[in-house]
Order: C-alpha cells, then structure tokens, then sequence
C-alpha cells in the first residue's frame, strides 16, 4: 500500500522567510496530493492540492510542487507570516487503488519566530 | 454553519465501557470518512463510507469498532468494551465525488479512556 513520509518533523523559521516541507510517497500510481494545516486543537484543514497531471500550483503565498518521476512533492509557504504556526500534513491517494484512501504523512510542526 | 459537525466534542469514559460518536456531514456529500490521530501523528484511515454503504475498512479497526450510515446522511461510530489504546482524537471528514476531491474534516472527538 501507499506511504508517505514527511520532513522535517519541525521546523522553525524566522518571521518573513520561506519555509519548505517535503514529502515523498511510495505508490507510483498515486495521483492526488492534498496538503492540510492544524492549528492547535483544531480541525485539519485543506490548504492546497494539486492532482499528478501538473507539476506546480500557487495560491497567494502558497505553492506546491510535485515530481513525478521522484515520488515527491513539496510545499512552499512565502513571506511568512504568524498566523502560519501550525502542523502541516501532506497525504496522497490513488483513485485507482481499491483501498480507496488518502494517506497522511506524519505531520511537520512549523513555528514562526518573531 | 455548514461544515461538518461532531458530536461530542471530548468523551472521558472509564475502560471498558461503550461509547459512541457521531458526525454529521456536508449535507451535499456522499463521502464519508473516519479517522484517528493520536498526539503528534497525522489522521489515519479507519473507515469509509460512499451513501450508506461502508466500502473499507482499515485493518486499525478490530472488531470492537463499528461504523454505520443509515440512509447516507450522518453517520456513527462505536467503540466496545474501550481499552487504554483506544485514547485518541477521531476525527470525520466528508467529500463529493471520488477520492481526488478535498475532504472537509470536522473538529473531533476527543476519546479519553480512565
């Protein structure tokens, strides 16, 4: 079956600067890449997605990159900001498969210093 | 409010008793998911739900867990004879459509076994 591993596990950066998690995933078939954000106590919720037939996709400050051929996808958070802290969860799925499901890496906690 | 809604919101319960949950989809989704995450892992499949018929199933779920969708509106989840293990968030998420479309979680139930 499917799986994602994510990195870093945490990441601190400072206020204004770029952040960048990774994630790698091990099913080749796999065609939809869903990223989330958590806020503490909160509900995951869906930031960005991009499906395998692009390889890029930008939302104000927010972009995701995905490689194919190297089974890995990236998030982009620029000009970061406060209100960014939170745990990122990057997941991916097969359609096609008949498991039917996203699988979620394990989460990347991102801190933004002052 | 339109989103997805859990009920309750924490459930603290002595081991070994029943408990059981509730969620309540987007009303225009046929897809409906459960998940668990436990402190610093992201949600992990569980179950699914495509209308009222429950298609997979996670090899997570004993056979303590059951799930039900009666007429593909809101669904439930039972957990028996509850163990330490079982102290988790579990969290719904609901979508349209197949798997390569975003789904939209509710806020969770925050399980606590004494």
């Amino acid at each position: 079956g499917e799986n994602v591993e994510q990195h870093p596990s945490t990441l601190s950066v400072q206020e204004g600067d770029s952040a960048v998690i990774k994630c790698t995933y091990s099913d080749s078939a796999s065609n939809y890449f869903p990223w989330y954000k958590q806020e503490l106590g909160k509900r995951p919720q869906l930031i960005i997605d991009i499906r395998s037939n692009v390889g890029e996709k930008k939302d104000q400050r927010i972009a995701v990159t995905l490689n194919k051929t190297a089974k890995h996808f990236s998030l982009h958070i620029t000009e970061t900001q406060p209100e960014d802290s939170a745990v990122y969860f990057c997941a991916a799925s097969n359609p096609m498969n008949r498991d039917d499901k996203i699988i979620f890496g394990k989460g990347t906690r991102l801190h933004i210093l002052p | 409010d339109t989103g997805v809604s859990q009920d309750p919101r924490h459930k603290i319960t002595k081991r070994g008793q029943n408990v059981t949950f509730r969620c309540d989809p987007i009303s225009e989704h046929n897809r409906l998911y459960w998940y668990r995450q436990t402190l610093g892992q992201g949600p992990e499949f569980l179950t699914y739900f495509q209308n009222e018929a429950q298609l997979e199933k996670s090899r997570l779920l004993s056979d303590r867990f059951s799930a039900e969708r009666p007429k593909g509106s809101f669904s439930t989840l039972e957990i028996q004879r509850t163990e330490q293990g079982d102290s988790a968030m579990y969290l719904c998420a609901s979508s349209f459509g197949p798997l390569d479309q975003p789904q939209h979680f509710g806020d969770g139930t925050r399980l606590s076994i004494l």
